[in-house]
């Protein structure tokens, strides 16, 4: 079965500095891998996911994450943090190898962006 | 930009009671899901829906809970007889074939 890990609950920034959030996933198929991003009292919204195209992918707002097959690692980077990117942030995998199967979520990091 | 809307955002019941949970999927999408997360804890998948019948349904969804697409708009997801265990906030999700889009979510207080 598929499942994610994302190292850190809680990760603080300082305004300006780089963004580093890690997800390891575990699948038996080729991934899809999505990460989400949840601002208070709002749904969850897609930053970026990777579908087997190019393994650096580019998202909204300035992130992007890489795939590494070796590491079975999707991390998320920013280069520069900015106030408005405080939120919770999930990985996912999708199901069966397949973009329309059940998602499987990490259990989310809380970025924290310090002026 | 169109989006997936719930309803109500958050609804508070007594134990054993029943709820019906509704969301609008984005109107060309043609498979839902439901999803929940309890307070703490990850994103479950619940319930996936195509062609007005459940494609997959996890351990979680047991008899309790049933989904419906009543007419060409609305998705609903009910539960029959609410436990305590079932507060958590409920997400809708729709998809035309390659990303799942969310809804903000229901969140549901089982008192």
């Amino acid at each position: 079965a598929q499942s994610v890990t994302q190292l850190g609950s809680h990760v603080s920034v300082s305004e300006g500095a780089l963004v580093l959030l890690r997800c390891n996933y575990s699948s038996s198929v080729p991934p899809y891998l999505f990460w989400y991003v949840q601002y208070p009292n709002q749904g969850l919204q897609l930053l970026l996911k990777y579908t087997s195209a190019a393994t650096l992918v580019k998202g909204i707002n300035g992130f992007e994450a890489e795939f590494k097959k070796s590491e079975t690692s999707f991390h998320l980077t920013k280069p520069s943090a900015h106030m408005r990117d405080a939120a919770e942030y999930f990985c996912a995998v999708s199901d069966r190898g397949s973009t329309l199967g059940r998602l499987y979520f990490g259990r989310g990091t809380q970025l924290t962006v310090w002026p | 930009e169109p989006e997936v809307t719930q309803t109500p955002s958050h609804q508070v019941t007594q134990m054993g009671q029943e709820v019906i949970l509704r969301c609008v999927p984005i109107s060309n999408h043609l498979y839902f899901y439901w999803y929940r997360q309890i307070l703490g804890q990850k994103v479950e998948f619940l319930v996936s829906f195509y062609n007005n019948e459940i494609s997959e349904k996890s351990e979680i969804f047991d008899d309790q809970f049933s989904v419906e697409r009543p007419d060409g708009s609305n998705f609903t997801l009910k539960i029959r007889s609410t436990k305590l265990e079932d507060s958590a906030m409920y997400f809708c999700a729709s998809t035309p074939g390659d990303t799942q889009y969310f809804g903000p979510g229901t969140r549901l207080t089982v008192l």
